[in-house]
């Protein structure tokens, strides 16, 4: 079954509008999460790291106060879109670490359109 | 930086192999992966081979290592109309734990004809 939830699975909404995605691991506890970012057609670029109870940490070029990363429990991270505009449209998809011995597991996805 | 890089598109016949190929910078990277992707949907992982082995089988899939000229190679035997998909090749220097990052090559779509 599924390790990874991630919800929703697609956003429409009007430009302004702030989005919450939040991504769950349903089987074992994760310290660290990963948020990505899916251009059509194109791979996934890593956006932040995500760790329960500290500051996320984002990559070159990732607007911190446009991509609020909350990690709040150990099953839990969200990322809130604030403010989205047509530009920020694509597919999110988090992926969570179990442990140093394991792959990483992803979710299915969130694909966000904002008109 | 890393970089990690896929031809865009292959095309094979139903029940034919699939060879699809990677190539990677960075030679201090320690696990190297396959990942499916389906149209809409999220990653599958479908299998992971370490640095130190050459390769890896897994039922239909067969993964070949060359660290020596950094590329990665999955081989699908009896390729089926369900495995079209964008495969994903990538790397990180360690496992899921730890802030381990996946660094993924471009992306390869993979049409099956009948």
């Amino acid at each position: 079954g599924a390790v990874v939830s991630q919800h929703p699975s697609w956003v429409i909404c009007k430009s302004g509008t702030s989005v919450k995605i939040e991504c769950r691991s349903l089987d074992f506890q994760a310290t660290t999460m990963f948020w990505y970012r899916q251009f059509p057609k194109q791979s996934l670029m890593l956006m932040a790291t995500s760790n329960e109870g500290s500051k996320a940490t984002y990559e070159q070029g990732v607007e911190k106060d446009k991509f609020l990363i909350n990690h709040a429990s150990l099953t839990l991270s969200t990322l809130t879109v604030t403010s989205a505009h047509p530009e920020d449209s694509s597919f999110y998809i988090c992926s969570v670490g179990q442990s140093s011995n394991q792959p990483q597991h992803f979710g299915d996805g969130t694909r966000l359109s904002i008109l | 930086g890393e970089d990690v890089e896929q031809s865009l598109f292959l095309s094979v016949r139903e029940g034919d192999s699939s060879v699809i190929n990677c190539t990677y910078t960075d030679s201090s990277s320690t696990y190297l992966y396959w990942y499916k992707q389906e149209p809409g949907a999220g990653l599958q992982l479908l299998t992971y081979i370490f640095s130190n082995m050459d390769m890896k089988q897994d039922q239909r899939l067969t993964v070949l290592l060359n660290k020596k000229d950094k590329h990665l190679s999955l081989r699908i035997a009896d390729t089926q109309t369900g495995d079209s998909a964008i495969y994903f090749c990538a790397e990180s220097m360690g496992l899921g734990g730890g802030g381990n990052k996946l660094t993924f090559g471009t992306g390869t779509q993979l049409k099956v004809e009948l």
